[in-house]
């Protein structure tokens, strides 16, 4: 079975700060691994994945990822944040190969306050 | 546009009023699914489909049924509500093979 740990519930963040989001997973199976962004109101949005290949990922609005096998990590980052990125962060794993369920794994999510 | 959308976004009923969410995606997606999300807990499977005809029990399974009668509908059903069940619920779905699921807007279901 596989689980997912996102290790903090909440991230204050001044605006133009870096920000790290984190993520430890466990799994006896290879897996996908997967970030989304939940804004105010509204559903899930995929922020960035990582299926296999390179172990830095790129995703949108500038947020990047690093898959660590050896640590079974898979950190988010963002090297300057802004205002409109205060939002609730999910990490989440799904099994390799999805053909038998998309079921997703979710994190407990980061909540991501940045301040001006 | 690609979407998937769910109704109402916002219900507030009585503990044993039966309802249902609907869930609709236009994507010819096979799988979807139903998670709940509540504080502290992330966000939970209830039921998924893997395609017409085909549902079957994810994680927290009690209390809700589905159906998957039509390829782009994957309705939830409450038949007696109680208040454990208020909370935000999210469809989803996928195609077969793929990586990314959709997720709809979210239903914000309050049981008293």
């Amino acid at each position: 079975a596989q689980s997912v740990t996102q290790l903090d519930s909440q991230v204050p963040v001044f605006e133009e700060a870096p920000v790290e989001l984190r993520c430890n997973y466990s799994s006896s199976v290879s897996v996908y691994l997967f970030w989304y962004v939940q804004y105010p109101n509204q559903g899930l949005q995929l922020l960035l994945k990582y299926l296999s290949g390179s172990t830095l990922v790129k995703g949108i609005n500038g947020f990047e990822a690093e898959f660590n096998k050896s640590q079974t990590s898979f950190h988010l980052r963002k090297p300057s944040v802004h205002i409109s990125d205060t939002a609730e962060y999910f990490c989440a794993v799904s099994q390799l190969p999805l053909y038998n369920t998309d079921k997703l794994i979710f994190g407990t999510g980061t909540r991501l306050q940045v301040f001006p | 546009e690609a979407q998937v959308t769910q109704n109402p976004r916002y219900l507030i009923t009585v503990t044993g009023k039966k309802l249902t969410v609907t869930c609709s995606q236009n994507m010819n997606h096979e799988y979807m699914s139903w998670y709940r999300q509540d504080p502290g807990l992330g966000l939970r499977q209830i039921y998924y489909s893997m395609n017409v005809e085909v549902t079957d029990k994810g994680d927290v399974p009690e209390g809700y049924k589905v159906s998957r009668k039509e390829k782009r509908n994957f309705p939830l059903i409450l038949e007696s509500p109680s208040p454990n069940q208020t909370s935000l619920y999210f469809c989803a779905s996928s195609s077969k093979g793929n990586t990314e699921a959709f997720f709809g807007q979210g239903t914000r279901l309050t049981v008293v």
